[in-house]
């Protein structure tokens, strides 16, 4: 049982390259978030997902676009990198039942740095 | 502004003791806390929870504290393990935003020496 995977592991940019970043789930959850980890930060949340075909922002959306095109899928782009976006990203998923809170199931990262 | 915050970057306990690992919130709104432990170079897993409505929760070794008027958590740990040495975040959410998002803390780093 998989999870939450997240493509690719590491990736090196050189600023003003583009890239998309893939998280996969396969635990039907409705839910999925886009964070990012910097030192002294913690996890800044930067886009989210309560269903397929729909997104919003979180608290750090500038530069970043999102599409959840398939219910298991949640896409994470940089249209434009700069040196600021240099960060680890963790995807998250949760199952939304109504009235049960539920804990976020997170991957492993993809760590990011841009030259 | 640091809704949720772990003013120790960093705790070492002996193996055996106890570890306590504290959080302080600011939003009044928040009624459901978790904790999540990273290890390097994985994902953060949900450890425990707890909601308003209660003032501890209990799994095993880990106790979660809510002291509500003072905003504060804690999440102790007995007996303290070496594979309990990682990173713990506390997160906070409030049942109204709907899309249970949480605001996390910027972890402790806890170590625990055998």
């Amino acid at each position: 049982n998989a999870g939450v995977t997240q493509t690719p592991k590491f990736r090196v940019l050189k600023t003003g390259q583009s890239m998309t970043l893939l998280c996969a789930q396969d635990m039907n959850h409705e839910y999925m978030y886009w964070y990012r980890q910097d030192p002294g930060m913690g996890l800044r949340l930067i886009h989210y997902s309560v269903g397929e075909g729909t997104t919003a922002k979180g608290e750090v959306p500038d530069g970043y676009n999102v599409s959840r095109l398939k219910k298991q899928n949640f896409l994470l782009g940089l249209e434009s990198a700069a040196p600021s976006q240099t960060s680890v990203y963790f995807c998250a998923s949760s199952y939304p039942r109504t009235g049960v809170r539920q804990p976020q199931h997170f991957g492993d990262g993809t760590r990011l740095s841009i030259l | 502004d640091q809704q949720v915050k772990q003013n120790s970057p960093s705790l070492s306990v002996q193996e055996g003791r106890i570890s306590i690992l504290n959080c302080d919130y600011t939003n009044s709104m928040f009624d459901y806390f978790l904790w999540y432990k990273k290890y390097p170079a994985e994902g953060p897993t949900f450890l425990i929870s707890i909601s308003s409505i209660k003032d501890k929760n209990e799994d095993g070794r880990f106790t979660v504290f809510l002291n509500k008027s003072a905003k504060h958590l804690s999440l102790h740990i007995v007996p303290s393990q070496p594979g309990d040495s990682a990173v713990y975040f506390c997160a906070a959410s409030r049942s109204t935003s709907g899309t249970y998002k949480y605001i996390f803390g910027t972890g402790t780093r806890l170590k625990v020496l055998a």
